[in-house]
């Protein structure tokens, strides 16, 4: 799979929207951006998942370079519930992967403000 | 719908004692189970898959083994605790796209 890079922490006021980068500059055509957040003891939760295409669902958008290298993850509107690590992690889907286990990284640390 | 039940809790246990962590699923056939440990601080670290009954594999060397003896049911065990098998234990399960996961067992090794 491939390897991405995040920054390790960011700050965002309340109610504003939140923009998480991450960089895969060794992406494969076949391997799809998946996001997951945690949040303080609890285990890791799906956001959403993109092979080009931006994606958007109830929780938050993706948004994917043209050339793949980088994708941005989107939350519209913080709250400070969204505060939590987020994972970006490159793969193939389960289907052609076989069984790969999903690989974490260290991930961003946001903290949304009040 | 499918949901992941993962127990006890929390656990705390004294060094060279024995461990048992279970993990069940619910609402799925011959799921792939992973179990992952979260040290305190650290990041997510997988320790286990199977993909499916008696097939377990083994990502690190450890104290830890696990067994899977039912089709949507993940053991991990150890015979023998160490303190630094302290952590968060998390079991998950993967569907096409994505992995759910459980609760969590904060073990702390005393």
């Amino acid at each position: 799979d491939a390897k991405t890079t995040q920054p390790p922490s960011m700050d965002c006021a309340e109610g504003r929207a939140a923009n998480l980068p991450c960089n895969h500059s060794t992406i494969s055509g076949n391997e799809y951006v998946y996001w997951y957040r945690q949040i303080h003891s609890q285990g890791p939760q799906y956001i959403i998942h993109g092979l080009k295409n931006n994606e958007t669902n109830e929780m938050a958008s993706l948004i994917i370079t043209e050339d793949r290298k980088s994708s941005t993850l989107i939350l519209p509107h913080a709250t400070l519930r969204d505060t939590a690590v987020y994972y970006c992690i490159v793969r193939v889907a389960r289907g052609v992967s076989g069984n790969t286990p999903l690989v974490f990284g260290k991930g961003t640390r946001l903290s949304v403000i009040a | 719908s499918q949901t992941i039940h993962q127990w006890p809790a929390t656990l705390v246990q004294p060094v060279g004692s024995p461990l048992s962590l279970e993990c069940t699923v619910e609402g799925t056939s011959n799921p792939n189970l992973y179990w992952y440990r979260q040290a305190a601080g650290r990041g997510l670290q997988l320790l286990f898959y199977s993909v499916g009954i008696g097939q377990i594999s083994s990502e690190v060397p450890q104290n830890l083994s696990a067994s899977r003896p039912q089709d949507r049911q993940f053991i991990l065990s150890s015979k023998k605790l160490l303190l630094s098998d302290s952590g968060f234990y998390l079991c998950a399960w993967s569907w096409d796209y994505g992995y759910t996961f459980g609760s969590g067992t904060r073990l702390t090794v005393v």
